[in-house]
């Protein structure tokens, strides 16, 4: 079965870093891509960005670039998403999903990380 | 940027009727569209891709339409468990992709 956990809720305060993880199972890691999608409070959904685990190959959307990075460790099966310097507009659920066999979908969904930036 | 618009942005049907849903695209995205389901405090579920391909457990009452830039969700006999946010998503350019603003079926 395909599984992707994500890690917990987070609140952190304007300025601060954070990393949060996306862990995949019951599949080949290195052979799908997997992406980051944001959800603002009461809002639809955005496409952050993708990556490859297989060679880290990553790609963001024109409007996430430079505001997040996306990495992958393939030996622990893990993708992640981080910010240097957190912005009250960050609040919002992230959500991590495995890319389709066929294209560029969400197949397989994490549960989320709710990322609450507040003073 | 492909910009994808859905209509209506709310739709009031009872149990038992039939839902439709449209997704335009700016321009063209051949099959290239996804179909999902979201209901409140839970993850995004695959429906559809390829346009008209049911994901691996969703029922027949649920079938996707269209090509290039025009498409169609449909659930044919609206159960209870379908009353949710559904968001159509085109991936023929990765760059970036990009949702629709979702449809929220509700009960009438």
């Amino acid at each position: 079965e395909v599984q992707l956990v994500q890690s917990g809720a987070e609140v952190k305060k304007p300025g601060e870093s954070l990393k949060i993880s996306c862990k995949g199972s019951g599949y080949s890691f290195t052979s799908y891509w997997i992406g980051w999608v944001r959800q603002m409070p009461g809002k639809g959904l955005e496409w952050m960005g993708i990556i490859y685990p297989g060679d880290s190959d990553t790609r963001y959307s024109p409007s996430f670039q430079g505001q997040v990075t996306i990495s992958a460790d393939k030996s622990i099966s893990t993708a992640y998403l981080q910010w240097s310097s957190l912005k009250a507009s960050d609040t919002a659920m992230y959500y991590c999903a495995r890319l389709g066999n066929s294209g560029s979908y969400g197949h397989y969904w994490g549960q989320g990380t709710l990322v609450t930036v507040s003073s | 940027e492909i910009v994808m618009t859905q209509s209506p942005a709310t739709l009031s049907v009872s149990p038992g009727e039939r839902a439709t849903l449209s997704c335009r695209a700016s321009q063209s995205v051949s099959s290239n569209l996804a179909w999902y389901q979201q209901k409140p405090g839970q993850a995004p579920r695959l429906l559809i891709y390829g346009a008209s391909t049911r994901a691996t457990g969703i029922p027949a009452r649920f079938s996707g339409s269209g090509s290039g830039t025009e498409f169609t969700l449909t659930i044919s006999s609206l159960q209870s468990e379908d009353f949710a946010v559904y968001y159509c998503q085109q991936y023929n350019n990765w760059l970036p992709l990009t949702f629709g603003g979702g449809t929220k079926v509700e009960i009438k």
